[in-house]
Protein backbone atom coordinates (compact mmCIF):
# COMPACT_ATOMS: atom_id res chain seq x y z
CA UNK A 1 0.00 0.00 0.00
CA UNK A 2 0.54 3.85 -0.33
CA UNK A 3 2.38 4.02 -3.35
CA UNK A 4 2.66 7.61 -5.21
CA UNK A 5 3.64 7.28 -8.63
CA UNK A 6 4.93 10.33 -10.83
CA UNK A 7 4.55 10.73 -14.35
CA UNK A 8 6.89 11.13 -16.74
CA UNK A 9 9.78 9.49 -15.22
CA UNK A 10 12.32 11.52 -17.36
CA UNK A 11 11.34 14.64 -19.53
CA UNK A 12 13.74 16.63 -21.96
CA UNK A 13 12.01 19.60 -23.39
CA UNK A 14 13.41 23.05 -24.91
CA UNK A 15 14.38 26.22 -23.62
CA UNK A 16 10.61 28.80 -23.85
CA UNK A 17 8.59 25.72 -23.65
CA UNK A 18 6.41 24.24 -20.83
CA UNK A 19 6.34 20.95 -19.35
CA UNK A 20 3.95 18.95 -17.02
CA UNK A 21 4.37 16.55 -14.27
CA UNK A 22 2.47 14.16 -12.61
CA UNK A 23 1.60 13.11 -9.02
CA UNK A 24 -0.83 10.42 -8.51
CA UNK A 25 -0.94 8.65 -5.10
CA UNK A 26 -2.42 4.90 -6.28
CA UNK A 27 -3.80 3.42 -3.21
CA UNK A 28 -5.13 6.11 -1.14
CA UNK A 29 -6.68 9.50 -0.85
CA UNK A 30 -4.54 12.73 -0.54
CA UNK A 31 -5.90 15.71 0.54
CA UNK A 32 -2.20 17.35 1.23
CA UNK A 33 0.57 17.00 -1.51
CA UNK A 34 4.35 17.91 -1.72
CA UNK A 35 6.74 19.11 -4.02
CA UNK A 36 10.16 18.71 -4.14
CA UNK A 37 13.14 20.03 -6.51
CA UNK A 38 16.75 18.53 -6.05
CA UNK A 39 19.64 20.11 -7.87
CA UNK A 40 22.44 17.20 -8.99
CA UNK A 41 24.22 16.28 -5.57
CA UNK A 42 22.52 18.33 -3.47
CA UNK A 43 19.39 17.75 -0.68
CA UNK A 44 15.70 17.87 -1.55
CA UNK A 45 14.20 21.43 -0.93
CA UNK A 46 10.46 21.87 -0.65
CA UNK A 47 8.99 24.08 -3.63
CA UNK A 48 5.74 23.95 -2.54
CA UNK A 49 2.48 22.26 -0.34
CA UNK A 50 -0.42 21.84 -2.24
CA UNK A 51 -4.03 20.94 -0.51
CA UNK A 52 -6.69 19.47 -2.60
CA UNK A 53 -9.13 22.04 -4.07
CA UNK A 54 -6.71 25.30 -2.63
CA UNK A 55 -4.40 26.86 -4.07
CA UNK A 56 -0.60 25.70 -3.34
CA UNK A 57 1.71 27.34 -0.83
CA UNK A 58 5.01 28.31 -2.20
CA UNK A 59 8.02 28.08 -0.20
CA UNK A 60 9.79 31.72 0.05
CA UNK A 61 12.01 31.66 -3.28
CA UNK A 62 9.83 29.51 -5.82
CA UNK A 63 7.86 31.58 -8.25
CA UNK A 64 4.41 30.54 -8.17
CA UNK A 65 4.09 31.79 -11.79
CA UNK A 66 6.81 29.70 -13.04
CA UNK A 67 5.58 26.51 -11.24
CA UNK A 68 2.01 26.15 -11.58
CA UNK A 69 0.65 23.30 -8.87
CA UNK A 70 -2.78 22.11 -9.39
CA UNK A 71 -4.31 19.41 -7.03
CA UNK A 72 -7.50 18.78 -7.96
CA UNK A 73 -8.09 15.90 -6.79
CA UNK A 74 -7.50 13.92 -3.99
CA UNK A 75 -5.00 11.39 -6.35
CA UNK A 76 -3.71 14.01 -8.54
CA UNK A 77 -1.82 17.15 -8.34
CA UNK A 78 0.43 18.51 -11.37
CA UNK A 79 3.58 20.78 -11.27
CA UNK A 80 3.82 22.63 -14.64
CA UNK A 81 7.12 23.91 -15.14
CA UNK A 82 6.18 27.45 -17.39
CA UNK A 83 9.01 28.57 -19.80
CA UNK A 84 11.56 26.53 -18.61
CA UNK A 85 15.09 27.19 -18.83
CA UNK A 86 18.64 24.88 -18.42
CA UNK A 87 18.25 26.24 -14.97
CA UNK A 88 15.24 24.25 -14.45
CA UNK A 89 17.05 21.36 -15.26
CA UNK A 90 16.43 19.19 -11.57
CA UNK A 91 14.91 15.88 -10.14
CA UNK A 92 11.57 16.67 -9.40
CA UNK A 93 9.70 14.52 -6.35
CA UNK A 94 6.43 14.96 -5.16
CA UNK A 95 5.22 13.34 -1.75
CA UNK A 96 1.20 12.73 -0.67
CA UNK A 97 0.18 12.38 3.30
CA UNK A 98 -2.48 10.19 3.52
CA UNK A 99 -5.38 11.43 4.71
CA UNK A 100 -6.75 8.10 6.06
CA UNK A 101 -4.11 7.56 8.65
CA UNK A 102 -3.28 9.80 11.75
CA UNK A 103 0.50 9.96 11.59
CA UNK A 104 0.17 12.15 8.56
CA UNK A 105 3.39 10.22 7.11
CA UNK A 106 4.61 11.12 3.59
CA UNK A 107 4.88 8.63 0.70
CA UNK A 108 7.40 9.56 -2.13
CA UNK A 109 7.36 8.97 -5.94
CA UNK A 110 9.91 8.01 -7.80
CA UNK A 111 10.96 11.28 -8.92
CA UNK A 112 10.85 13.08 -12.53
CA UNK A 113 14.33 13.93 -13.90
CA UNK A 114 13.91 17.20 -16.11
CA UNK A 115 16.43 18.24 -18.85
CA UNK A 116 16.10 21.72 -19.99
CA UNK A 117 18.26 22.14 -23.66
CA UNK B 1 12.84 27.11 12.39
CA UNK B 2 13.36 23.63 11.17
CA UNK B 3 17.31 22.47 10.47
CA UNK B 4 18.58 19.34 9.58
CA UNK B 5 22.80 19.19 9.51
CA UNK B 6 24.73 15.81 7.98
CA UNK B 7 28.42 17.29 8.53
CA UNK B 8 29.85 13.93 7.04
CA UNK B 9 29.23 14.77 2.96
CA UNK B 10 30.89 11.65 1.52
CA UNK B 11 32.30 8.46 3.60
CA UNK B 12 34.01 5.43 1.90
CA UNK B 13 34.09 2.28 3.64
CA UNK B 14 35.46 -1.14 2.71
CA UNK B 15 32.63 -4.04 2.62
CA UNK B 16 31.83 -5.32 6.13
CA UNK B 17 33.14 -2.74 7.80
CA UNK B 18 30.81 -0.70 10.39
CA UNK B 19 29.93 2.98 9.29
CA UNK B 20 28.20 5.28 11.23
CA UNK B 21 26.46 8.30 9.72
CA UNK B 22 25.71 11.25 11.72
CA UNK B 23 22.32 13.22 11.76
CA UNK B 24 22.57 16.42 14.10
CA UNK B 25 18.67 18.65 14.64
CA UNK B 26 17.47 21.82 15.39
CA UNK B 27 13.71 22.89 16.61
CA UNK B 28 11.44 24.42 18.66
CA UNK B 29 9.00 22.07 18.48
CA UNK B 30 8.45 19.50 21.50
CA UNK B 31 6.83 17.32 19.29
CA UNK B 32 8.62 16.37 16.11
CA UNK B 33 9.18 12.91 13.87
CA UNK B 34 12.93 12.00 12.84
CA UNK B 35 13.71 10.32 9.58
CA UNK B 36 16.23 8.85 7.57
CA UNK B 37 15.54 7.61 3.84
CA UNK B 38 17.88 5.94 1.48
CA UNK B 39 18.74 7.28 -2.04
CA UNK B 40 20.49 5.09 -4.72
CA UNK B 41 21.37 5.95 -7.79
CA UNK B 42 18.13 5.69 -9.29
CA UNK B 43 16.42 8.60 -7.70
CA UNK B 44 13.73 6.85 -5.61
CA UNK B 45 13.93 7.62 -1.85
CA UNK B 46 13.61 4.71 0.29
CA UNK B 47 12.37 4.85 3.89
CA UNK B 48 13.94 3.16 6.08
CA UNK B 49 12.74 4.37 9.53
CA UNK B 50 10.75 7.00 11.56
CA UNK B 51 11.27 8.19 14.75
CA UNK B 52 8.64 10.85 17.18
CA UNK B 53 10.18 12.50 19.69
CA UNK B 54 9.09 11.30 22.77
CA UNK B 55 10.46 7.88 21.60
CA UNK B 56 14.28 7.57 22.72
CA UNK B 57 14.44 4.11 22.48
CA UNK B 58 16.89 2.92 20.12
CA UNK B 59 16.35 0.70 17.25
CA UNK B 60 17.73 -2.06 15.46
CA UNK B 61 16.29 -4.02 12.21
CA UNK B 62 18.80 -6.20 10.91
CA UNK B 63 22.45 -4.43 10.17
CA UNK B 64 20.57 -0.89 10.77
CA UNK B 65 20.58 0.65 13.72
CA UNK B 66 19.79 4.02 15.02
CA UNK B 67 20.29 5.72 17.87
CA UNK B 68 18.24 8.89 18.96
CA UNK B 69 19.69 10.98 21.29
CA UNK B 70 17.20 14.40 22.50
CA UNK B 71 20.49 15.46 24.84
CA UNK B 72 22.32 15.97 21.97
CA UNK B 73 19.61 16.72 19.27
CA UNK B 74 21.12 13.62 17.29
CA UNK B 75 19.62 10.80 15.20
CA UNK B 76 22.62 8.75 14.28
CA UNK B 77 22.27 5.34 11.81
CA UNK B 78 24.57 2.45 11.31
CA UNK B 79 25.28 0.27 9.20
CA UNK B 80 26.96 -3.14 10.38
CA UNK B 81 28.97 -5.01 8.34
CA UNK B 82 28.47 -2.51 5.76
CA UNK B 83 27.66 -4.18 1.73
CA UNK B 84 28.79 -2.83 -1.39
CA UNK B 85 24.22 -2.73 -2.51
CA UNK B 86 24.39 -0.33 0.65
CA UNK B 87 26.65 2.37 -1.60
CA UNK B 88 23.97 5.14 -1.59
CA UNK B 89 22.97 8.80 -0.59
CA UNK B 90 21.37 8.73 2.87
CA UNK B 91 19.23 11.58 3.95
CA UNK B 92 18.08 12.41 7.62
CA UNK B 93 15.17 14.42 7.65
CA UNK B 94 13.06 16.89 10.16
CA UNK B 95 9.58 17.40 10.17
CA UNK B 96 6.74 19.15 12.67
CA UNK B 97 4.44 16.31 14.12
CA UNK B 98 1.86 17.19 11.27
CA UNK B 99 4.24 16.38 8.83
CA UNK B 100 3.63 19.44 7.19
CA UNK B 101 7.11 20.63 6.93
CA UNK B 102 9.22 18.19 6.35
CA UNK B 103 13.36 19.51 6.11
CA UNK B 104 16.35 17.05 5.06
CA UNK B 105 19.65 17.55 5.47
CA UNK B 106 22.41 18.36 2.94
CA UNK B 107 23.02 13.89 2.39
CA UNK B 108 25.90 11.87 3.00
CA UNK B 109 27.01 10.14 0.46
CA UNK B 110 28.06 6.51 1.24
CA UNK B 111 30.52 4.43 -0.99
CA UNK B 112 31.09 0.67 0.12
CA UNK B 113 34.13 -0.82 -1.78
CA UNK B 114 34.25 -4.72 -2.64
Amino acid sequence: GAVVSQHPSRVICKSGTSVKIECRSLDFQATTMFWYRQFPKQSLMLMATSNEGSKATYEQGVEKDKFLINHASLTLSTLTVTSAHPEDSSFYICSARDKGRLTYEQYFGPGTRLTVT
Amino acid sequence: AQKVTQAQTEISVVEKEDVTLDCVYETRDTTYYLFWYKQPPSGELVFLIRRNSFDEQNEISGRYSWNFQKSTSSFNFTITASQVVDSAVYFCALSDYNNNDMRFGAGTRLTVKP
